[in-house]
């Protein structure tokens, strides 16, 4: 079958890096994303990756190795409003039935 | 733009009880979907839709049926509902499925209980 694999909850400094790591197990892969949740809100699309290496769009950075069914999202200079839910999701050739979100990772920073 | 609108915001249902769920989208978009997120298990998908008159069923179908008779709307409807309908229900639409112009552009969520 196929799976997506994310930590359930991840805690950070204001102002430091952190790193949300995403496995995968499929076939026929397409692309990886990421979607950032506030409580109560919608998921709000970061970035994608179709290649391997690394993406970057302001402080966040999202990276794919396709070889090692592997990504992480890369959230630099934390900020408070950056305390949210991230998903990464990933999508096959062909088929909008196919698109697997993960479980999310819960981000929390503190001052 | 108004992006993705979901209608109505909330709503509380008795069991057995049906209703439709609305989704709107103002960006042309060929691709609309709709999602249930549940607590600790991310959003998994219940149906969509590749274009006007086309649906397909996603990963969790059962107990839910869909419509696109204009480009624009998606309804998800639910005939018999059931507690463990209960759930947040979100649409999405996407220019395509292929590449970088799949991202997907969410509504705010309809939150559903069953009682």
């Amino acid at each position: 079958g196929q799976s997506l694999e994310q930590p359930s909850e991840v805690t950070a400094v204001e102002g430091a890096i952190v790193q949300i790591n995403c496995t995968y197990q499929t076939s026929g892969f397409y692309g990886l994303s990421w979607y950032q949740q506030h409580d109560g809100g919608a998921p709000t699309f970061l970035s994608y990756n179709a290649l391997d290496g690394l993406e970057e769009t302001g402080r966040f950075s999202s990276f794919l190795s396709r070889s090692d069914s592997y990504g992480y999202l890369l959230l630099q200079e934390l900020q408070m409003k950056d305390s949210a839910s991230y998903f990464c999701a990933v999508s096959w050739y062909s088929s909008a039935s196919k698109i697997i979100f993960g479980s999310g990772t819960r981000l929390s920073i503190r001052p | 733009n108004a992006g993705v609108t979901q209608t109505p915001k909330f709503r509380v249902l008795k069991t057995g009880q049906s209703m439709t769920l609305l989704c709107a989208q103002d960006m042309n978009h060929e691709y609309m979907y709709w999602y249930r997120q549940d607590p600790g298990m991310g959003l998994r998908l219940i149906h969509y839709s590749v274009g006007e008159g086309t649906t397909a069923k996603g990963e969790v179908p059962d107990g839910y049926n869909v419509s696109r008779l204009k480009k624009q709307n998606f309804l998800l409807g639910l005939e018999s509902a059931a507690p463990s309908q209960t759930s947040v229900y979100f649409c999405a639409s996407s220019y395509s499925d292929r590449g970088d112009s799949d991202t997907q552009y969410f509504g705010p969520g309809t939150r559903l209980t069953v009682l």
